[in-house]
């Protein structure tokens, strides 16, 4: 089945540690791949997507991530995270059709002192 | 960039009326438009899809006939919950999509309606 897994419900950092979010997903073809953050109440901003090209993905807020093809993997990244990143991170992918985003349960960032 | 504004954001209601939520997008024309709803703590499930001028389509299991969507104009999709129940409270959020060869644009997110019925 077509699915996108965020195999983390929650995760805390300390402040200033790095962060990686684990996005994996399950579709025949290279859908779209998006993340976004949501802040309590909110909607969603979009952090970064990929389409094509370069693998490695630059995105606001100092956030990147990486493709990778063979793992199905589209995980988040962010080398020192701020008490102002504690959110809910959403993974979502377009399957190549560009329809409906499908997302991921996502995952609660806590950061610590 | 692309801004999508949804109204209200906050909405209480008595069970059995019906309640309208909007969304615009302020500056571009969006073509299609998604439906979702979010439980506390969970992820957002679509509940439809609209395109401009035409009716919308309902993923299974969300009741048309509760959940009415419109989207008349290519820059406005309504969202009207029909006699509400306690079991509708939710955050309803909105999506809208520019085109369909635009696709370096994605979707931009309205910022959702806590929608409670007493």
């Amino acid at each position: 089945a077509q699915s996108v897994t965020q195999p983390d419900i929650h995760i805390t950092v300390s402040e200033g540690a790095s962060l990686e979010l684990r996005c994996n997903y399950s579709y025949g073809a290279t859908p779209y791949l998006f993340w976004y953050v949501q802040s309590p109440g909110q909607g969603l901003q979009l952090l970064l997507k990929y389409f094509s090209g370069d693998t490695l993905v630059q995105g606001i807020k100092g956030f990147e991530a990486e493709f990778k093809r063979s793992q199905s993997s589209f995980n988040l990244r962010k080398p020192s995270v701020h008490w102002s990143d504690a959110a809910e991170y959403f993974c979502a992918v377009a399957p190549f059709s560009f329809q409906k985003l499908v997302f991921g349960t996502g995952t609660r960032l806590l950061v610590s002192p | 960039g692309a801004v999508v504004s949804q109204h209200p954001s906050r909405v209480i209601c008595k069970s059995g009326t019906s309640v309208k939520i909007e969304c615009r997008s302020l500056d571009f024309q969006a073509t299609t438009m998604f439906w979702y709803r979010q439980f506390p703590k969970k992820s957002l499930m679509l509940m439809a899809t609209s395109n401009e001028g035409s009716k919308a389509t309902y993923e299974q299991g969300v009741e048309k006939d509760k959940f009415l969507i419109n989207h008349a104009s290519l820059t406005l999709s309504t969202l009207t919950v029909t006699s509400a129940h306690p079991e509708d409270s939710s955050f309803y959020i909105c999506s809208a999509r520019r085109g369909t060869g635009e696709i370096n644009y994605g979707y931009t997110f309205g910022s959702g309606t806590r929608l409670t019925v007493v």
